[in-house]
């Protein structure tokens, strides 16, 4: 079985400091990470993935995330927010090729963190 | 075309009618999934495909809902006999290959209303 919690539901920043959403994640097997962005009224897009090459993972944007397997959390982070940044973002696991059974390819999404940009 | 594609955009429905819903893969991509955005329940696998093997329909909610692929490419989503709660975003994605590594692409999604 797989899970994510993403810790904060909101999180809302000023425009130029850093960018922070936090994500703890359970998975029985090797897990794949991913962040997802979803602007309103659009389709999800992939910030960046997680698959055991690196810990530290950079993605789109400026966006980065490291994976610390002793805490289980996949947190990401941005030095320096930006207004088009405002949007929903989703933590999400899958299962590691050779799982198998029902976790094998599916995606697990957190509940999603909406990131407000002040000006 | 270059994304997953999914229509319609938009469907208003009756409580009780069936709906279906399409989703047009990216070309060579043999893994499909879809998902479902709902406001209570956030993002939830329904089904998986996975070239000519059995789909994985461990996240079907009820035996109302069902999907096929036809040829590898095309999926169709159905929901017989709408109720009020299958109101939702149902989003499709596709991946070129099956297993957890591998990024899925999704489409902008249909958003479903049931009156």
């Amino acid at each position: 079985a797989q899970s994510v919690t993403q810790l904060d539901s909101h999180v809302s920043v000023s425009e130029g400091t850093p960018v922070l959403l936090r994500c703890n994640y359970s998975s029985s097997y090797s897990p794949s990470l991913f962040w997802y962005v979803q602007h309103p009224n659009k389709g999800l897009q992939l910030l960046l993935k997680y698959t055991s090459a690196a810990t530290l993972v950079k993605g789109i944007n400026g966006f980065e995330a490291e994976f610390k397997k002793s805490e289980t959390s996949f947190h990401l982070t941005k030095p320096s927010a930006h207004m088009s940044d405002a949007a929903e973002y989703f933590c999400v696991v899958s299962g590691a090729s050779n799982a198998g059974g029902t976790s094998y390819g599916k995606l697990t999404f957190g509940q999603g963190t909406i990131l407000t940009v002040h000006p | 075309g270059a994304g997953v594609s999914q229509s319609p955009s938009n469907k208003v429905t009756e409580k009780g009618k069936d709906v279906e819903l399409r989703c047009d893969p990216i070309s060579g991509h043999t893994a499909l999934y879809w998902y479902r955005q709902s406001l209570g329940q956030g993002l939830e696998f329904l089904i998986y495909f996975q070239g000519n093997s059995a789909p994985d329909k461990s996240g079907l909610p009820s035996d109302r809902f069902s999907a096929e692929r036809t040829g590898g490419s095309v999926s169709t989503l159905t929901i017989q006999r709408t109720q009020q709660e299958d109101s939702a975003v149902y989003l499709c994605a596709s991946s070129l290959a099956g297993g957890g590594g591998n990024i899925q692409y999704f489409g902008a999604g249909t958003r479903l209303s049931v009156l």
